[in-house]
C-alpha cells in the first residue's frame, strides 16, 4: 500500500480563488508528522506547512492551511486567494518514527489569470 | 547566509568513479536529511541524522552509499563506484523542532550525472 497518496496529478485554479490539494496517508504509528512542500519549475523545494499527529488544531501558515482529518487519514492543503506564483508542483510527505520520510507523487498546480 | 547550502551544485562523473557531496545546514538545526529526486518524481528519503548520530537509513541506500555528519555540523554523502542509475538530484534538508512543530528547509541540491 502507498504510504502517501496524492490522487490529483494536475489541477487548475483561477487566480484569487481557493484550491484544495488532496493527500491521504497510511501509517500504524501513533506519532507522525505531515508536511507539504512546493517545488517551482526552478527546482528548489520550499517548506510550506507542518502538522503533527497529536496537534488538535489544523496548521495554518499565511495563505496555507492544512485540513487534518485524522480518522480519515487525510491531510489536504488549502491555498486561499491563489496567486500566479503559486503555480508549481506540490508534494505531501509523512515522517514516521523514528525518522523515515515518505513523499507522494505530487500535484501540479497551475493558476490561471 | 542563513539557508542550507550544498556543494557542488552540479557533478558529472564517469561510471565507476566515487563522488562526495557536502551539505551545510542552518546552524541551529540539529536534524539533517538526505533525499534523492529523479525527474518527475517526488524525493526519496535516503538517511537522517540527529546531531552527529545517523538514526535512520533507507534500504535504497546500498553499500555504495555512505553518509557522515561529524560533530553534528555539516554532512557528506559519498557514492562509491557510481552507476548510471545514480543520476539524480541529491537534496539535503535541515530542520528544527520548536514547540512540537517542525520546520524543514531544503538546500538547492546537487545534480549528479553519471556517464
Amino acid at each position: 500500500a502507498q504510504k502517501i497518496t496524492q490522487t490529483q496529478p494536475g489541477m487548475f485554479v483561477q487566480e484569487k480563488e481557493a484550491v484544495t490539494l488532496d493527500c491521504t496517508y497510511d501509517t500504524s504509528d501513533p506519532s507522525y508528522g505531515l508536511f507539504w512542500y512546493k517545488q517551482p519549475s526552478s527546482g528548489e523545494m520550499i517548506f510550506l506547512i507542518y502538522q503533527g499527529s497529536y496537534d488538535q488544531q489544523n496548521a495554518t501558515e499565511g495563505r496555507y492551511s492544512l485540513n487534518f482529518q485524522k480518522a480519515r487519514k487525510s491531510a489536504n492543503l488549502v491555498i486561499s486567494a491563489s496567486q500566479l506564483g503559486d503555480s508549481a508542483m506540490y508534494f505531501c510527505a509523512m515522517r514516521e518514527v523514528p525518522q523515515k520520510v515518505t513523499f507522494g507523487t505530487g500535484t501540479k498546480l497551475q493558476v490561471i489569470p | 547566509d542563513t539557508g542550507v547550502s550544498q556543494d557542488p551544485r552540479h557533478k558529472i562523473t564517469k561510471r565507476g568513479q566515487n563522488v562526495t557531496f557536502r551539505c551545510d545546514p542552518i546552524s541551529e538545526h540539529n536534524r539533517l536529511y538526505w533525499y534523492r529526486q529523479t525527474l518527475g518524481q517526488g524525493p526519496e528519503f535516503l538517511t537522517y541524522f540527529q546531531n552527529e548520530a545517523q538514526l535512520e537509513k533507507s534500504r535504497l541506500l546500498s553499500d555504495r552509499f555512505s553518509a557522515e555528519r561529524p560533530k553534528g555540523s555539516f554532512s557528506t554523502l559519498e557514492i562509491q563506484r557510481t552507476e548510471q542509475g545514480d543520476s539524480a538530484m541529491y537534496l539535503c534538508a535541515s530542520s528544527l523542532v520548536r514547540g512540537g512543530r517542525e520546520t524543514q528547509y531544503f538546500g538547492p541540491g546537487t545534480r549528479l550525472l553519471v556517464l
